[in-house]
């Protein structure tokens, strides 16, 4: 099975400007889950989706959203970007409902606001 | 609220040196625990995990780690390392009955160096 994809690995935006990051998940995954990882903060939860239903939010401003596609594809997006919100952003795929949090890690893509 | 400390933010080791990578957690509930491994430029990988049972969970490429519920701990180990095992090593937790809604609480990691 081909592992959790993300696109693209590298962005550079300009503070102010949005910017959509996508992930692909493991084939039959349906929970899609958002990281991002800088290193002041380290590793931090942003959202979770199963099944296009937003399950569960971390501590971030509404900047911050996402979203997930019938196919179990998901998007973040944040709007009026902040020179704090470079970072390494990283999705994670899990196969349903009632698994016990084994996640799965993609790549990362790698965002840097100037 | 679940929080993770890594003792050691770095750990030099000489090759076919043992390790030990500490991991202690805080939480009043009970937790599931989990040990992921990232390398330069990549994503994170699980390297082992505990939900329950036996405190001496054995993970992959050698390692392996002890729960300890008394000292809520959680601590990494291999017997002997090699160069390719340098990179930086996570601790997560998640709370039982809310780990199915995604929420990992990460450490803030530990770099293993390993020297020839």
């Amino acid at each position: 099975k081909a592992g959790v994809t993300q696109t693209p690995r590298y962005l550079i935006k300009t503070r102010g400007q949005q910017v959509t990051l996508s992930c692909s998940p493991i084939s039959g995954h349906r929970s899609v889950s958002w990281y991002q990882q800088t290193p002041g903060q380290g590793l931090q939860f942003l959202f979770e989706y199963f099944s296009e239903t937003q399950r569960n939010k971390g501590n971030f401003p509404g900047r911050f959203s996402g979203r997930q596609f019938s196919n179990s594809r998901s998007e973040m997006n944040v709007s009026t970007l902040e020179l704090g919100d470079s970072a390494l952003y990283l999705c994670a795929s899990r196969p349903g409902a009632a698994d016990p949090g084994e996640q799965y890690f993609g790549p990362g893509t790698r965002l840097t606001v100037t | 609220a679940q929080s993770v400390t890594q003792l050691d933010s770095q750990v030099p080791v000489f090759e076919e040196a043992p390790v030990e990578l500490r991991c202690n957690y805080s939480s009043s509930v009970s937790v599931y625990l989990f040990w992921y491994v990232q390398y330069p430029n990549q994503g994170l990988q699980l390297l082992l995990k505990y939900l329950s049972g036996s405190t001496l969970v054995k993970g992959i490429n050698g390692f392996e780690a002890e729960f300890n519920k008394s000292q809520t701990s959680f601590h990494l180990r291999k017997p002997s390392v090699h160069i390719s095992d340098t990179a930086e090593y996570f601790c997560a937790v998640c709370r039982t009955g809310y780990c199915n809604t995604g929420k990992l609480i990460f450490g803030q990691g530990t770099t293993l160096q390993v020297k020839p």
